[in-house]
């Protein structure tokens, strides 16, 4: 089953502008992850945020997570064309169970225009 | 640097065929991963392995099988092939741990006619 949902499907913005993706999942989480696909190849990993945390920075990359909304954000800023790729959300649960698999959305596609 | 590879970029079979996919990772992870990734619906995860000779099913393990017979090296089959399985198939391998992210192949492009 799904966990996370991607907000836009799609989003297209001019290079040097920021791009804001939202995540959306459904039960508690011991982390949530996002990755990065470009066209044709497999993901690539970007950044995680632990549950107990509220903002994570990496680069031009800043996560935002809100347990109590049930909700994530990704920021890239000062975009540039090569950052044009699909976006993944992934979260992993907080029971043993669910412990070693990740959850995905259906991913945000972004272009970013030169 | 991590690699995970898979065996074929593209590939057509024929309904009711037996087909293998193939991944292989040079990290010595644990975990190995199948995906099954449809426009619009994200990345399914087909079946799972965190041990040599291990494996659970994920969300959508009907008319697939696995096998991990060592730790670097995890296939999927389909029994018999149909054209609803026509998709793009992804691998992965993480380290044990709650903190480890995936590390994916580039794919496998399967086609049933």
């Amino acid at each position: 089953s799904q966990q996370g949902e991607e907000d836009p499907q799609a989003l297209s913005i001019q290079e040097g502008e920021n791009a804001t993706m939202n995540c959306s999942y459904k039960t508690s989480i011991n982390n949530l992850q996002w990755y990065r696909q470009n066209s044709g190849r497999g993901l690539v990993h970007l950044i995680l945020i632990r549950s107990n945390e509220r903002e994570k920075h990496s680069g031009r990359l800043r996560v935002t997570l809100d347990t109590s909304k049930k909700s994530s954000s990704l920021l890239i800023t000062a975009s540039r064309a090569a950052d044009t790729a699909s976006y993944f959300c992934a979260t992993k649960g907080g029971d043993w169970g669910s412990a070693r698999q990740l959850t995905f959305g259906s991913g945000t596609q972004l272009t970013v225009l030169p | 640097d991590v690699k995970v590879t898979q065996s074929s970029r593209y590939l057509v079979k024929r309904t009711g065929e037996k087909v293998f996919l193939e991944c292989v990772q040079d990290m010595d992870h644990e975990n190995m991963f199948w995906y099954r990734q449809d426009p619009g619906l994200g990345l399914r995860l087909i079946y799972f392995s965190y041990d040599v000779k291990m494996k659970e099913k994920g969300d959508i393990p009907e008319g697939y099988s696995v096998s991990r017979e060592k730790k670097e090296r995890f296939s999927l089959i389909l029994e018999s092939a149909s054209t609803n399985q026509t998709s793009m198939y992804l691998c992965a391998s993480s380290d044990r741990g709650f903190f480890q992210p995936q590390h994916f192949g580039d794919g496998t492009r399967l086609s049933i006619l």
